[in-house]
């Protein structure tokens, strides 16, 4: 079974330009997550995904970050205008569903960006 | 909200010597509770997790881990480490009230032979 897919893996940006993360589910995973991970914290979620509908982007900051999930499969992340605190390594996870309990959460390899 | 420490930022071992991570979450009720590894240019794999039943409970790769319901902890254990257990490891634990996972900031184990 093919891994979560994600791209690019390495991305650097000066400041107030924008970016934009790809990311390809495990084939028949219904959840779809996106978490930033700053250097010496834990990921922390943006995003989630159930099919196409969004399901908590409470953490999501909506005035620079946006993410869509067309068709229910891939999704993407964008940042406009992106921050020197945006620097970070953007993770996404996918799972079969968030209503199960027992779902587990499969990582891709994340994109590391790097805003100078 | 509920929130997940790892007291140990960063552990550096000796091939053999036993491995203790320490993990505490904040506030009861029910939980799940994770443990997660990302080896060197890896990404985040699932070493071991707790729904319920015993409270211990054994991973992968000789990794266990005690969940102690009246302590809040979920402390990661290994006998005997080896050079391949360089990681980063991550406990996390699923929130019931939001169903968010919740991670610590991280331990990195750095292990020589």
């Amino acid at each position: 079974e093919a891994g979560v897919a994600q791209s690019p893996r390495y991305k650097i940006i000066e400041k107030r330009q924008s970016v934009a993360f790809w990311c390809n589910p495990i084939s028949g995973h219904a959840t779809l997550y996106w978490y930033q991970q700053i250097l010496g914290q834990g990921p922390k979620l943006l995003i989630q995904f159930q099919n196409n509908g969004v399901v908590d982007d409470s953490q999501l900051p909506k005035d620079r970050f946006s993410a869509e999930r067309l068709k229910g499969v891939d999704s993407t992340l964008k940042i406009q205008p992106a921050k020197l605190e945006d620097s970070a390594v953007y993770l996404c996870a996918s799972s079969r569903t968030g209503a199960n309990i027992y779902n587990e959460q499969f990582f891709g390899p994340g994109t590391r960006l790097t805003v100078l | 909200a509920q929130s997940v420490s790892q007291h140990n930022h960063h552990v550096i071992l000796s091939e053999a010597a036993s491995l203790e991570l320490g993990c505490n979450y904040s506030y009861g009720g029910t939980v799940n509770l994770f443990w997660y590894v990302q080896y060197p240019g890896q990404h985040l794999q699932l070493l071991l997790k707790y729904f319920s039943g015993d409270p211990l409970v054994k991973g992968i790769k000789g990794f266990e881990a005690e969940f102690i319901k009246s302590k809040f902890s979920f402390n990661l254990r290994k006998p005997s480490v080896q050079w391949s257990d360089t990681a980063e490891y991550f406990c996390a634990v699923r929130d019931y009230n939001t169903d968010k996972l919740i991670f610590g900031t991280g331990t990195r184990l750095q292990v020589f032979p």
